[in-house]
């Protein structure tokens, strides 16, 4: 079974400009959540979505932005791009089960290491 | 009060040590429940998920308190391959978002 792949690897650019990161989940995993990591520090929740719908953002400002497809992948873009922006963003895909109370677990991508100049 | 809080460490432990992180939740009606291992600069990996009974997976014990709305993990015999961060995640307000705890950083000392 392919786990979750993020592409790209590495993504360079300079301030100002946008990036786009995208993610697919496992196969039958509905729900897409996106996390930034910055050297040292703990994963900040940025984004889940579930059945094509966004559920809950964290704490970011709006240049934030994604969306989930009816294949259930998903894409991050960050416009107007900073210097702090300069992170680990990582992607995970789960399972919600509706109709019953559990999730199942998350399971991550490699991520994309995103270089601001 | 944050929806799932981790024991703030550090903690440095020398081999074969045995040491326990918990980590509270705040819904009690939380259903599903995972630690989760992070090493530098990696992404984290799933450890194992918590079941009510409890459950061990080799030197690794996890164990869920629902009057008390926590979950354990113990790690018995510490290896210096232990070292890394364990983050637990919970299931957490009425969408049932999975929500990470801060994570607790451990240091296995030879």
């Amino acid at each position: 079974e392919a786990g979750v792949t993020q592409s790209p690897t590495h993504l360079i650019k300079t301030r100002g400009q946008q990036a786009t990161l995208r993610c697919s989940p496992i196969s039958g995993h509905t729900s897409v959540y996106w996390y930034q990591q910055a050297l040292g520090l703990g994963l900040q929740f940025l984004l889940w979505y579930d059945e094509g719908e966004e559920r809950n953002r964290g704490n970011f400002p709006p240049r934030f932005s994604g969306r989930q497809f009816p294949n259930y992948s998903s894409e991050l873009n960050v416009n107007a791009l900073e210097l702090e922006d300069s992170a680990l963003y990582l992607c995970a895909s789960s399972i919600l089960h509706r109709g019953l109370s559990y999730n199942s677990p998350l399971h991550f991508g490699n991520g994309t290491r995103l270089t601001v100049t | 009060r944050k929806e799932v809080e981790q024991d703030p460490g550090p903690f440095n432990v020398p081999e074969g040590a045995t040491v326990a992180f918990n980590c509270t939740y705040s819904n009690s009606a939380s259903q599903s429940f995972f630690w989760y291992r992070q090493d530098c600069r990696k992404e984290p990996k799933l450890l194992m998920s918590v079941y009510s009974s409890g459950n061990e997976d080799g030197r690794f014990t996890a164990q869920l308190n629902r009057a008390s709305q926590y979950i354990s993990l113990l790690i018995r015999d510490s290896k210096l391959s232990d070292s890394a961060t364990y983050l637990c995640v919970v299931n957490a307000g009425s969408a049932r978002q999975l929500t990470f705890g801060s994570g607790t950083q451990l240091t296995v000392l030879p």
